[in-house]
C-alpha cells in the first residue's frame, strides 16, 4: 500500500518564477492538506482540499492557490516566488468524516523549494 | 486562539532511560491531540492520538502519552529510549481547525 507521495523532491526557482508541486495521497485517502515548513520551524498549514474544493485555508496570501483532481491527487501552486518562499512543502493525506478534523493526516516525504 | 508549547527545544536523555518530551496546549471545545516524528530531510510521520476516552493513549514505536484535561497538557513518553529515537518530535492539537504545529522538540539519545 503506497503512502502520500510527492514530486518533485527537490526544486531550484529564482525570484519571480512560478511553481507547481504535486501529491497523491495515500490509497483510501480522500481529503489532501499542505503545509509549509520553513527552516527550524513547524509545518505551517496553507489549505485543505476536499471534494475538488478549498475547504480551509491558513494564513497564507492568494500567490498560493492549490488544485483538487477527481482522483484525489493535489497541486500546489505558487506564483511570483519571493525569497522567503524556500521550505519544505508538506502535503498530507486523510480521510475526511464530516467535517471533523479527528482524522489522522499522514505526511508525504516533501518537496524541498529553494529561491534563489 | 490556539496554540501549542513544547517548553524544551532539545531534550537529551540516555539509551535506556525514560523519557519524556512536554506539550501543553490551549484549543477552543474539546481537543484532539496528535503526536509526530521527523527524521533528517524527511516528512511527519504519525505517532498517536488522543481523541476521547482513556487518557492514557498507546502508539507506535512504544509511545505512549498522557491527555490531562486540568493541565491542558498532552506530555509524550516512552519508558526506554533507544538512540534510533533521535529526532524532532512535534506535538499538534486541532479543534476547531486544522492540525497546528509549534517548532518541536528535538530528542537526542545518548548511547
Amino acid at each position: 500500500d503506497a503512502g502520500v507521495t510527492q514530486s518533485p523532491t527537490h526544486l531550484i526557482k529564482t525570484r519571480g518564477q512560478q511553481v507547481t508541486l504535486r501529491c497523491s495521497p495515500k490509497s483510501g485517502h480522500d481529503t489532501v492538506s499542505w503545509y509549509q515548513q520553513a527552516l527550524g520551524q513547524g509545518p505551517q498549514f496553507i489549505f485543505q482540499y476536499y471534494e475538488e474544493e478549498e475547504r480551509q485555508r491558513g494564513n497564507f496570501p492568494d500567490r498560493f492557490s492549490g488544485h483538487q483532481f477527481p482522483n484525489y491527487s493535489s497541486e500546489l501552486n505558487v506564483n511570483a516566488l519571493l525569497l522567503g518562499d524556500s521550505a519544505l512543502y508538506l502535503c498530507a493525506s486523510s480521510r475526511k468524516t464530516g467535517g471533523r478534523y479527528q482524522e489522522t493526516q499522514y505526511f508525504g516525504p516533501g518537496t524541498r523549494l529553494l529561491v534563489l | 486562539a490556539q496554540s501549542v508549547a513544547q517548553p524544551e527545544d532539545q531534550v537529551n536523555v540516555a539509551e535506556g532511560n525514560p523519557l519524556t518530551v512536554k506539550c501543553t496546549y490551549s484549543v477552543s471545545g474539546n481537543p484532539y491531540l496528535f503526536w509526530y516524528v521527523q527524521y533528517p530531510n524527511r516528512g511527519l510521520q504519525f505517532l498517536l492520538k488522543y481523541i476521547t476516552g482513556d487518557n492514557l493513549v498507546k502508539g507506535s514505536y512504544g509511545f505512549e502519552a498522557e491527555f490531562n484535561k486540568s493541565q491542558t497538557s498532552f506530555h509524550l513518553k516512552k519508558p526506554s529510549a533507544l538512540v534510533s529515537d533521535s529526532a524532532l518530535y512535534f506535538c499538534a492539537p486541532t479543534g476547531a481547525n486544522n492540525l497546528f504545529f509549534g517548532t518541536g522538540t528535538r530528542l537526542t539519545v545518548i548511547p
